[in-house]
């Protein structure tokens, strides 16, 4: 069986860093790309990036390059989301989920549930 | 950057047919997938490929992709279908969402 398991919520101060985790288990980590989605409060899904995992190859969203960081870790089958310095508009939650990419199909097949990044001085 | 635009909200009653649309330049030349969204859960996939279903998703759901638009129908909508819905497609090396339409049943 094919599991996400995210990190906890995390309450953190504006400019401080963060990173968040991603631990993956039931399929093999380093074939398949995993992604990241945003979702501030009330609103709609807003894709950040991908990587695969096996040669980290990553894809980042104009809108989330620089501001961002992903990574994964393929000896603990583990993908990350860091921030170097957080913002009030970084209170979301963020999603991790395997993402198949085949040609020009694609979806996200799988997804973790989720890790709350509240940001408030 | 490409966009796909969905309906804000639609709504169905009990028994009946729903369609969700999603409008994009020349959509029907790209794949299409679908998610809903339950209050309070994550996402999940219920059609890829424009109109392939993954296992355990129920027959009632169903898609389509042609022209600009893709259509997303759920025959004999049930009040557990209420959700958000989202539609996704791949353009130039970027994921694309659309908006998200709330399905309300009532």
């Amino acid at each position: 069986e094919v599991q996400l398991v995210q990190s906890g919520a995390e309450v953190k101060k504006p400019g401080e860093s963060l990173k968040i985790s991603c631990k993956a288990s039931g399929y093999s980590f380093t074939s398949y790309w995993i992604g990241w989605v945003r979702q501030m409060p009330g609103k709609g899904l807003e894709w950040m990036g991908i990587i695969f995992p096996s040669d980290s190859d990553t894809i980042y969203s104009p809108s989330f390059q620089g501001q961002v960081t992903i990574s994964a870790d393929k000896s603990i089958n583990t993908a990350y989301l860091q921030w170097s310095s957080l913002k009030a508009s970084d209170t979301a939650m963020y999603y991790c989920a395997t993402f198949s990419l085949v040609g020009a199909t694609s979806r996200f097949d799988y997804w973790g549930q989720g890790t709350l990044v509240t940001v408030s001085s | 950057s490409y966009e796909l635009t969905q309906p804000p909200s639609v709504s169905v009653s009990p028994g009946q047919p729903a369609s969700i649309t999603c409008s994009g330049d020349k959509l029907g030349k790209k794949y299409i997938c679908w998610y809903h969204q339950k209050a309070g859960q994550s996402p999940v996939l219920v059609i890829y490929q424009d109109n392939k279903r993954p296992s355990g998703i129920p027959e009632r759901f169903s898609g389509s992709n042609s022209g600009n638009t893709a259509t997303l129908t759920i025959s004999g909508t049930q009040a557990m279908d209420e959700a958000d819905y989202y539609c996704q497609a791949w353009d130039s090396n970027t994921v694309v969402f659309g908006g998200g339409t709330k399905l309300t049943v009532l």
